[in-house]
C-alpha cells in the first residue's frame, strides 16, 4: 500500500529555474495538501484541493501554482525558484469523510542556490 | 490567541519516565482531534486520534476536554525512541477543509 508518494526526494535548482514537484495518492481521498516546513518551524499550508477540478490557497500560496486533474494527482509548480522557496515540501491527503486524519507523502527537500 | 497551542518544550526526560502534553484550541467547533508525531526532517506521522472518553494504545493515552478546550498526550515508559516533535492537530466541523497543526511540542528522552 503506497500511500501519498512524492517526488523527487531531494533537488538543488538555481535562481529562477521552473520545476514541478509530484504527489501521487492511491487511497482515492478527495483532499489533497501541500505544506511546506522551514528549519525548526511548523507546517505552512501552500495550496489545497477539495476534489479533481478544485484548488484554493493557503497560508503562503505565492511562488506556487497547482492543478488537480485527477483525483490521485497533486502537482505543485514552481515558476521561478527564489532562495526563500528554499523548504521541505509536504504532500498530504486525507478522505473526505469526518474525523479522518492527514497522511502525508515522505517529503521533497529543495534547496534553491 | 493562536487557534492551536503548545509547549515547545523540549521536555527532557529519562528513560522510563512518565511525560505529558496539553495543547489548546481556541475554536469551541472544533471536532477532530489527532496526535501526530515527527522525526527530525522527516514527514509527519499519525500516532492516534483523540475521543471524546479518551483512548489508549500500548504507552500513550489521549485525552479531550471539550469544556477546557485542551487534548492531552499522556507517554509511559518513555523510550529513547519516542524523542521527537509531538504535533497537535484539530479540524472544526462542518466540511472545514483545513486541518490546524500546532508548531509541535519536542520530546527528548535520555538514558
Amino acid at each position: 500500500n503506497a500511500g501519498v508518494t512524492q517526488t523527487p526526494k531531494f533537488r538543488i535548482l538555481k535562481i529562477g529555474q521552473s520545476m514541478t514537484l509530484q504527489c501521487t495518492q492511491d487511497m482515492n481521498h478527495n483532499y489533497m495538501y501541500w505544506y511546506r516546513q522551514d528549519p525548526g518551524m511548523g507546517l505552512k499550508l501552500i495550496y489545497y484541493s477539495v476534489g479533481a477540478g478544485i484548488t484554493d490557497k493557503g497560508e503562503v500560496p505565492n511562488g506556487y501554482n497547482v492543478s488537480r486533474s485527477t483525483t490521485e494527482d497533486f502537482p505543485l509548480r514552481l515558476e521561478l525558484a527564489a532562495p526563500s522557496q528554499t523548504s521541505v515540501y509536504f504532500c498530504a491527503s486525507r478522505s473526505g469523510q469526518g474525523g479522518q486524519p492527514q497522511h502525508f507523502g515522505d517529503g521533497t527537500r529543495l534547496s534553491i542556490l | 490567541r493562536k487557534e492551536v497551542e503548545q509547549d515547545p518544550g523540549p521536555f527532557n526526560v529519562p528513560e522510563g519516565a512518565t511525560v505529558a502534553f496539553n495543547c489548546t484550541y481556541s475554536n469551541s467547533a472544533s471536532q477532530s482531534f489527532f496526535w501526530y508525531r515527527q522525526d527530525c526532517r522527516k514527514e509527519p506521522k499519525l500516532l492516534m486520534s483523540v475521543y471524546s472518553s479518551g483512548n489508549e494504545d500500548g504507552r500513550f493515552t489521549a485525552q479531550l476536554n471539550r469544556a477546557s478546550q485542551y487534548i492531552s498526550l499522556l507517554i509511559r515508559d518513555s523510550k529513547l525512541s519516542d524523542s521527537a516533535t509531538y504535533l497537535c492537530v484539530v479540524t472544526l466541523s462542518g466540511g472545514s477543509y483545513i486541518p490546524t497543526f500546532g508548531r509541535g511540542t519536542s520530546l527528548i528522552v535520555h538514558p
